[in-house]
């Protein structure tokens, strides 16, 4: 398996931009999550999914961000409009049936908003 | 509050020595704690995964251990390399609604 693939690699836009990144978990994997991770702030999870359902979303920042997973091979992370604070690495991880099981992580996608 | 804290900040130690990490935590009700390795530029890659029931947990040089009654945790590494340079991150997860909390990380360099 390729493990989990995130699209872009690397990002630059400016501010007011939409942004959307991409993630297809592994094969077989029901759980999918979104952290984002800065310098300041460390990893933060910002959403996760069980079969395709958003089940906690508490730490999506605002309104600005939404997350969509049409199908059990993809995932979006939208920032609409994008802002200078939201420049961080976005991480998507899966795991299999149970949230205390190992997630395993994509590359991430460098965000540079300017 | 639930918080996980962790120390040292950062760490340069010699090839070949052995080096602890701690992990102290106030998140309640617990269900696990997991600690993670971090290169530089890459996402985190699982190390261990401990319930309340496990006191430790090896995973080849990396031994962690876990005292669930003074919510501490630590990661010993045995014989280190120049490999194990990265960020390690611990991170708790709470047992109502699945509340993940992260520490900040330990930086480790490793040096021949």
């Amino acid at each position: 398996d390729a493990g989990v693939i995130q699209s872009p690699r690397h990002e630059v836009t400016e501010m007011g931009q939409e942004v959307t990144l991409r993630c297809k978990p592994i094969s077989g994997h029901d759980y999918l999550f979104w952290y984002r991770q800065t310098m300041m702030r460390g990893l933060e999870l910002l959403i996760y999914f069980n079969n395709n359902v958003p089940i906690d979303d508490s730490g999506m920042p605002e309104d600005r961000f939404s997350a969509k997973m049409p199908n059990a091979s993809f995932s979006t992370l939208k920032i609409q409009p994008s802002e200078p604070r939201d420049s961080a690495v976005y991480f998507c991880a899966s795991s299999l049936a149970g949230v205390n099981n190992e997630q395993f992580f994509g590359p991430g996608t460098r965000l540079t908003v300017l | 509050k639930n918080q996980v804290e962790q120390s040292p900040q950062s760490l340069i130690i010699l090839e070949g020595k052995n080096c602890t990490l701690q992990c102290n935590y106030t998140v309640s009700p617990f269900s696990n704690l997991r600690w993670y390795k971090q290169d530089t530029g890459r996402g985190p890659v699982s190390l261990t995964i401990m319930t309340f029931s496990e006191n430790t947990k090896s995973n080849g040089r990396y031994t962690a251990t876990l005292d669930a009654d003074t919510k501490q945790s630590s990661l010993h590494i045995t014989a280190s390399q120049l490999s194990d340079s990265a960020s390690y991150i611990c991170v708790v997860t709470r047992n109502t609604g699945n509340q993940f909390y992260f520490g900040t990380g330990t930086s480790l360099t490793v040096i021949p």
